[in-house]
């Protein structure tokens, strides 16, 4: 079992629609939790960071931590055509990160 | 203000020869992180510098690897005698301190003949 597990899709939506995009992790003590956007050839850019329990809204984007459940998510509202991408979920402890293999979100026209 | 950069952008070499790969951090970030990538796959960890030591290399898939950082700025990662199953995006991310938000360079595009 990898420690950061992420469904790798695809993941289709249509535009204007939310985009649920859900990770799990095994190591309990997990302090930071980090979403990257990471278009084809491209290296990874951070969307959202969160520490702790509970929901964080950026614009269009919010992520949701539960750290009983082990459950990180990040929804994306009024998705666009340029939110296609792959989304990685990435969990720091004691300083390393452990990212997981990503979800390639589609969003059609 | 200037992100993190890395050089070479891509890097072919042959069989058994040794290779270097750069990466320059933002400026005032303490810690610094190198990871691999293969297609399809999220980045692997494998090593990490706060300041000029690394604080985890657990990572490096084996001695023929080896990474420096002896100013606390510019890193270098060192492949020796490279493998075919080496080549990958090798990506570097810097933050603040460790912990922090990792911001990353645009890669180096390793491929091993």
């Amino acid at each position: 079992q990898k420690e950061v597990e992420q469904n790798s899709g695809p993941l289709s939506v249509p535009e204007g629609a939310i985009a649920s995009l859900n990770c799990t992790y095994s190591d309990r003590g997990s302090q930071s939790f980090f979403w990257y956007r990471q278009y084809s050839g491209k290296s990874p850019e951070l969307i959202m960071s969160i520490y702790s329990n509970g929901d964080k809204e950026d614009g269009r984007f919010t992520a949701q931590l539960n750290k009983a459940s082990q459950y990180v998510s990040l929804l994306i509202r009024d998705s666009q055509p340029s939110d296609s991408a792959t989304y990685l979920c990435a969990v720091n402890y004691a300083g390393k990160s452990t990212f997981g293999d990503g979800t390639t979100l589609t969003v059609k026209p | 203000g200037a992100g993190v950069s890395q050089t070479p952008s891509n890097k072919v070499t042959e069989k058994g020869k040794y290779v270097e790969l750069r990466c320059d951090p933002i400026s005032g970030h303490t810690a610094l992180y190198w990871y691999r990538q293969s297609l399809g796959q999220g980045p692997e960890f494998l090593i990490y510098f706060q300041g000029t030591g690394a604080a985890d290399d657990s990572g490096l898939p084996n001695d023929r690897f080896f990474a420096v950082r002896p100013e606390g700025s510019v890193s270098t990662l060192k492949i020796q005698r490279t493998e075919r199953g080496d080549s990958a995006m090798y990506l570097c991310a810097s933050s603040r301190y460790t912990g922090d938000t990792q911001y990353f360079g645009p890669g180096t595009r390793l491929t091993v003949l």
